[in-house]
């Protein structure tokens, strides 16, 4: 009955691969993220989606493509991968309304390193 | 431009002890305080958070002291514990155009000595 959940958990892969992290949820959110967490913990908010919609798309690198097949999933395909994409990244969902601020429930992570 | 500032970056506290971990923040329009705990090999988890109309909220150990006018709000944990050693994150929330967005601070790094 997990809530936020992320496949792969550790991803180790060499320099120049393409690779994929998948998250999906089952709490009935409409709002999903992507973030990065480097060494240093510090969280970057990546992408948003809302409703299969693209709502925040920080400054990544176009190497870094979400897709959102519904609002249950979104994952992160990442293109020529590069010494510092090494991190943990972190899905993470929620309601989302301008009005109101809501909780957001993160997946466990993908601690990715790249050689 | 880090518009949440966190400080300090790593605090060790000894059992028993009160911790406290301070951010500020300019954006007048920010309307939710939250702090989130992460705990090693961990996603986040909302610890506790507030509204800039009340000026102290607690929830157990954990409470939260705002001050709307100095534009600061800052996570006091009473009796601290060694289950306590985490990761904290301070975050602001505003309104962005028909959507939210969230600023997170920079996070301290908590130990509660035995």
């Amino acid at each position: 009955d997990t809530a936020v959940s992320q496949t792969p958990k550790y991803l180790v892969t060499q320099m120049g691969n393409d690779k994929s992290i998948k998250c999906e949820q089952n709490l009935g959110h409409d709002t999903m993220y992507w973030y990065k967490q480097d060494s240093k913990k510090f969280l970057k908010i990546m992408f948003s989606y809302n409703n299969k919609e693209l709502i925040i798309n920080e400054t990544v690198p176009n190497r870094f493509s979400p897709k959102s097949p519904d609002k249950a999933h979104l994952n992160l395909h990442i293109n020529s991968l590069e010494l510092g994409d090494s991190a943990v990244y972190f899905c993470a969902s929620s309601f989302e309304s301008r009005l109101v601020a809501y909780e957001q429930y993160f997946g466990p992570g993908t601690r990715l390193t790249v050689t | 431009q880090q518009q949440v500032k966190q400080s300090p970056q790593s605090l060790i506290v000894q059992k028993g002890g009160i911790s406290i971990i301070n951010c500020a923040y300019e954006n007048t329009a920010f309307d939710y305080f939250p702090w989130y705990q992460q705990f090693p090999g961990k996603g986040p988890a909302l610890l506790i958070a507030i509204r800039p109309d009340v000026s102290e909220k607690k929830e157990g150990r954990f409470t939260i002291s705002f001050n709307k006018s100095a534009k600061q709000f800052s996570l006091h944990i009473m009796d601290s514990q060694p289950g306590d050693s985490a990761t904290y994150f301070c975050a602001a929330s505003t309104q962005a155009g028909n959507n939210r967005k969230l600023i997170w601070g920079l996070g301290t790094s908590l130990a509660v000595n035995p």
